[in-house]
């Protein structure tokens, strides 16, 4: 069955660090790509999605490229603040199905 | 209201009681999903509803949980006889009708269940 693998944390970075948390997906179909994030004491927000092959998702300086020959939707970010501290969630959502699937989530903990 | 609203966000009930979660979802959203975030872990799928049927319940963990939806809007999700082990929190998200796999799910900020 479909499903999302997204590297264990928690990640912890300086201030102005770059990041990367690794997502990988297994699916059948053409899956859209998600990445949602938790902060502190709030409920999962979208952060930024792609829907098709080589799209860019961007946002809030995130970044993920949908890449179908390596099924991967890595998470980037050049420049990490304190404020994103937060839990991030990967996640696939399959057309023509109602389920989303999430990783199980990856802590980043960014130091001032 | 603006978002996915959750009530009660707290809840600490004592081993073998049952708990009704609410759930009021996005005004228009056709869809309701609830899943249980366990400490450490993934979001767990339970249910999902379209309109007021749910065609999928297969991610119920057992017969004491049960989850309803009413006029196509609320949803209030049961815990029967509740154990150590259903101590998580349960997320209710919705989204609109349309092609779901670039939909946006909303979620709502949780109920925190506690087992003693």
């Amino acid at each position: 069955g479909d499903s999302v693998t997204q590297m264990e944390g928690p990640v912890t970075l300086s201030e102005e660090a770059f990041l990367t948390i690794n997502c990988t997906y297994t699916a059948t179909g053409y899956p859209s790509l998600f990445w949602y994030v938790q902060y502190p004491g709030e409920g999962l927000q979208l952060l930024l999605k792609a829907t098709k092959a080589d799209d860019k998702g961007s946002n809030k300086g995130f970044e993920a490229t949908y890449r179908k020959e390596t099924t991967s939707f890595h998470l980037e970010k050049g420049s990490v603040q304190v404020s994103d501290s937060a839990v991030y969630f990967c996640a696939l959502g399959t057309s023509g199905t109602y389920k989303y699937i999430f990783g199980t989530g990856t802590r980043l903990k960014v130091l001032a | 209201g603006a978002g996915v609203s959750q009530s009660p966000s707290n809840k600490v009930t004592e081993k073998g009681k049952d708990v009704e979660l609410r759930c009021d979802p996005i005004s228009g959203h056709t869809a309701l999903y609830w899943y249980r975030q366990s400490l450490g872990q993934g979001l767990e799928f339970l249910i999902y509803f379209q309109g007021n049927s749910a065609p999928d319940k297969s991610g119920l963990p057992s017969d004491r949980f049960s989850a309803e939806r009413t006029g196509g809007s609320v949803s209030t999700l049961t815990i029967q006889r509740t154990q150590q082990e259903d101590s998580a929190v349960y997320l209710c998200a919705s989204n609109p009708p349309g092609d779901y796999s670039g939909n946006t799910i909303y979620f709502g900020e949780g109920s925190w269940l506690t087992v003693v």
